[in-house]
């Protein structure tokens, strides 16, 4: 399967615990987004790689929130002290420049 | 604000009838657009695209329109078969040098059909 990879499919943790997630996109992918998705919403643009660097972050990405791609192939997401709000899926996703973006199967997050 | 919006929450259709998902979007740079179809508890999955210089694209029993004037898109599904029941979901990018081409996505519009 050379699709985007995604662990933990899903994490139950307590509050104010820190949790990471990881992606494996598509191998000849430069480009490595994250999304979060709530309940009966659309998925939401966190942040965005091209290779190994951080080109934009959304306002929805708090001081909390970091994400890595340290090679330009797997990236992390890492939430430290983790709230109820935090809970949602969690996708990944990757392509070329111009192209469609394909889509892991996510992580889905619950903060007890 | 809302740049892409999927104004039916829901639509249901009979087995081998077409299906028609609606999108209005605001942002005169979107110039790629998509539409995803998710399951539950599975990532969406990629169906069928389109760039603001073309007004049609098909691939087999999917074929989206793009109205620009109209700042409007739709897919249709044709026949629309019960394997088809999910969620779908339409997305708009800006795909300039000077842009990530983040995907803005619709709130979703659950199909289902019927046998």
């Amino acid at each position: 399967d050379t699709g985007v990879s995604q662990n933990p499919r899903h994490k139950i943790t307590k509050r104010g615990q820190n949790v990471t997630f990881r992606c494996d996109p598509i191998s000849e992918h430069n480009r490595l987004y994250w999304y979060r998705q709530t309940l009966g919403q659309g998925p939401e643009f966190l942040t965005y790689f091209q290779n190994e660097a951080q080109l934009e972050k959304s306002r929805l990405l708090s001081d909390r929130f970091s994400a890595e791609r340290p090679k330009g192939s797997f990236s992390t997401l890492e939430i430290q002290r983790t709230e109820q709000g935090d809970s949602a899926m969690y996708l990944c996703a990757s392509s070329l420049q111009g192209a469609a973006q394909y889509f892991g199967p996510g992580t889905r997050l619950l903060v007890l | 604000d809302q740049q892409v919006k999927q104004n039916s929450p829901s639509l249901s259709v009979q087995e081998g009838r077409i299906s028609i998902l609606n999108c209005d979007y605001t942002n005169s740079m979107f110039d790629y657009f998509l539409w995803y179809k998710k399951y539950p508890a599975e990532g969406p999955t990629f169906l069928i695209s389109i760039s603001s210089i073309k007004d049609k694209n098909e691939d087999g029993r999917f074929t989206v329109f793009l109205n620009k004037s109209a700042k409007h898109l739709s897919l249709h599904i044709v026949p629309s078969q019960p394997g088809d029941s999910a969620v779908y979901f339409c997305a708009a990018s800006a795909h300039g040098s000077s842009n990530t081409g983040k995907l803005i996505f619709g709130q979703g519009t659950t199909l289902q059909v019927k046998p």
